[in-house]
């Protein structure tokens, strides 16, 4: 079974200063790699994802990822973030072949502050 | 869009009660699934189902089932509740490409 690490539970950040959320996996095989966000008292919401071909994958609210194969690792990173960004921040993986099983991390609670 | 729908937001239950858990979606997606979600924990996956009553266990299936009769339909049974099953309760489909998609999640209190 695959396993995701999200090295932060919580990250405190300033209005407009840029934010990295960290995630490592576990994997000896080729894998499907997700990012979703999750608002008070809401589900999760898919934010972005990396499927094949560029290592940079951009999302939705100027979110973006960086696959790194060879670190295992998928970090998320936006420039500038706004109040409107504090939510909890889930990282998540699937084997390409087998299973439709997502793997998820344990989240990181990203907190915005004016 | 994809739309998962699920019965309730809230829910409050009193132990031994039996619960029933609606989810439904509207994508003709064969995969659909049931997490739980507590503070520390992450999402810890229940049951999921790769097609019309057919499911398999997650990680945790103990004091749950499920059944699916339709393929747009999944639903989560407990069958006597307990208070460790106060939670977050997701239900997510699962598209071609394997993102999942959630719905708003019920709140179940077990009193």
């Amino acid at each position: 079974a695959q396993s995701v690490t999200q090295l932060d539970s919580q990250v405190p950040v300033f209005e407009e200063a840029p934010v990295e959320l960290r995630c490592n996996y576990s994997s000896s095989v080729s894998v499907y790699l997700f990012w979703y966000v999750q608002y008070p008292n809401q589900g999760l919401q898919l934010l972005l994802k990396y499927l094949s071909g560029s290592t940079l994958v951009k999302g939705i609210n100027g979110f973006e990822a960086e696959f790194n194969k060879s670190q295992t690792s998928f970090h998320l990173r936006k420039p500038s973030v706004h109040i409107s960004d504090t939510a909890e921040y889930f990282c998540a993986v699937s084997e390409k072949t087998g299973a439709n099983n997502l793997f998820f991390g344990t989240g990181t609670r990203l907190t915005v502050i004016p | 869009d994809v739309k998962v729908t699920q019965s309730s937001r809230y829910l409050v239950k009193r132990t031994g009660e039996k619960v029933f858990l609606e989810c439904v979606q509207d994508m003709d997606h064969e995969n659909m699934f049931w997490y739980r979600q507590d503070p520390g924990l992450g999402l810890r996956l229940i049951y999921f189902s790769y097609d019309v009553k057919m499911k398999e266990k997650g990680d945790i299936p103990e004091g749950y089932s499920v059944s699916r009769e339709k393929k747009e339909r999944f639903s989560l049974i407990l069958e006597s509740a307990s208070t460790n099953q106060t939670s977050m309760y997701l239900c997510a489909s699962h598209g071609r490409l394997g993102e999942q998609y959630f719905g708003p999640g019920t709140r179940l209190t077990v009193t």
